[in-house]
């Protein structure tokens, strides 16, 4: 079957400290990757996605994605946290049926 | 440019009563998609509208959940008669339909938390 995984449930990291959200997938053929985050009592927001070409994408608020095949993989990352990039982070996959497949979402705590 | 909206944000109803929730898509975007998160867990595909079409209804948990979505434009999501299950934010999402799906970026809506009780 299918899935995204993201194996933390919650990550608590220092403000200026680098960040990263894991994510992992298990999708048939050339996946589309995608990255949203949800603050409180609002929608979720696009983040970045990969669908083709670099490996690494630059997405909003300064957040990147690295699309890793080998160990099917895509990663968020931030070289210095701040305290407003505390949310609920989602990562979501395209399958076959172009379906998105989402991941269970990673709480990000980030402490002043 | 509005973003997609929701509406109600929120509704508590009790078990075999009916709530119908209401999505209006960015203006413009031909594909609207509804999608149900419940409690802690990942967000699960329910539907998928093409204009006024039905692409995909392969996530529709049963007949209990009717979806239409009336001219192409705002859709609404029944819930008739509603279980305990059925509680979860459900979020609705639109886009463009310029781009292969599963390709293009879906802008969301803040969801309505469903509490059935």
């Amino acid at each position: 079957a299918q899935s995204v995984a993201q194996p933390e449930d919650q990550v608590n990291v220092a403000e200026g400290n680098p960040l990263t959200v894991k994510c992992t997938y298990s999708v048939s053929g050339n996946p589309y990757l995608f990255w949203y985050v949800q603050y409180p009592n609002r929608g979720l927001q696009f983040l970045l996605k990969y669908i083709t070409g670099d490996n690494l994408v630059k997405g909003s608020y300064g957040f990147e994605a690295e699309f890793n095949k080998s160990q099917t993989s895509f990663h968020l990352k931030k070289p210095s946290a701040l305290v407003s990039d505390s949310a609920l982070y989602f990562c979501a996959a395209c399958d076959s049926n172009y379906q998105l497949i989402w991941g269970a979402g990673t709480k990000l705590i980030i402490k002043p | 440019e509005a973003g997609v909206t929701q509406f109600p944000s929120h509704s508590v109803i009790e078990k075999g009563q009916t709530v119908t929730l209401r999505c209006d898509p960015i203006s413009g975007h031909d594909n609207l998609y509804w999608y149900r998160r419940v409690m802690g867990k990942e967000i699960k595909f329910l539907l998928h509208f093409v204009k006024e079409s039905k692409q995909d209804e392969s996530g529709m948990p049963n007949n209990r959940f009717l979806a239409e979505r009336t001219g192409g434009t705002y859709s609404t999501l029944k819930v008739q008669p509603a279980e305990l299950e059925d509680s979860g934010v459900y979020f609705c999402a639109s886009s463009q339909g310029t781009r292969r799906v599963g390709q293009e970026t879906q802008y969301f809506g803040p969801g309505t938390r469903l509490l059935v009780l």
